[in-house]
């Protein structure tokens, strides 16, 4: 089993739908991550947590809001997705803030 | 803004060539530096990372790190058409920031 696993791994949903991208870990790292990577962008930051009462906004935290259940569960929610949402998105896990843990992705298309 | 810059590629070298990869860091903080490899599709993993100027070896990978010029490097030696992948720079300020991610580097060994 992998140590980072998202949910779901693939989703097609409307405009204007509710989504949660689901992340759990079982490296018992307190820090995680939502990165979304475009074609040509890279990977850019959405939220990161340093334990379960700290939530951070990264580089493009706009129309995206987290929650952190538990140090094992992250969850990203787009609370009215659009399609420029469209992306693969990766949770990720780390101890120090150093090396990175990143889970399989999830693909995104909202139509 | 703290950013990365890495040149987008592709970069095609021929089997058994070495591969330089570059990348350039805006925040002279910075204090450390990693490479991951990307395949296409699937999530990043890290290959190197670097923290002393000069040169870190392992296997048929050498990053090089020099802060004066604020430059990174990877090199890699005898390529083989399974590096064909697309390797990101990552930056580091302190434990408490996140990872600061460059575009990433497409590269294609011809077998």
């Amino acid at each position: 089993d992998a140590d980072v696993t998202q949910t779901p791994r693939n989703r097609i949903t409307k405009t204007g739908k509710r989504i949660m991208l689901e992340c759990s870990q079982t490296k018992g790292h307190d820090r995680m991550y939502w990165y979304r990577q475009d074609p040509g962008l890279g990977l850019r930051l959405i939220y990161y947590s340093f334990d379960v009462k700290d939530i951070n906004k990264g580089e493009i935290s706009d129309g995206y809001s987290v929650s952190r259940q538990a140090q094992a569960k992250f969850s990203l929610s787009l609370e009215s997705a659009i399609p420029n949402q469209t992306a693969l998105y990766f949770c990720a896990t780390s101890v120090d803030g150093n090396t990175i843990y990143f889970g399989e992705g999830s693909w995104l298309t909202v139509v | 803004q703290k950013e990365v810059e890495q040149n987008s590629g592709p970069l095609s070298v021929p089997e058994g060539a070495i591969a330089s990869l570059n990348c350039t860091y805006s925040d002279r903080g910075s204090q450390s530096f990693f490479w991951y490899r990307q395949y296409s599709g699937k999530s990043p993993e890290l290959i190197m990372f670097i923290y002393s100027n000069g040169d870190k070896e392992d296997g048929r990978f050498t990053a090089q790190l020099n802060k004066a010029s604020q430059y990174v490097s990877l090199l890699i030696r005898d390529s083989q058409p399974s590096d064909s992948a697309t390797y990101l720079c990552a930056a580091l300020h302190s434990g408490n920031t996140p990872l600061v991610f460059g575009k990433g580097t497409r590269l294609s060994v011809i077998a």
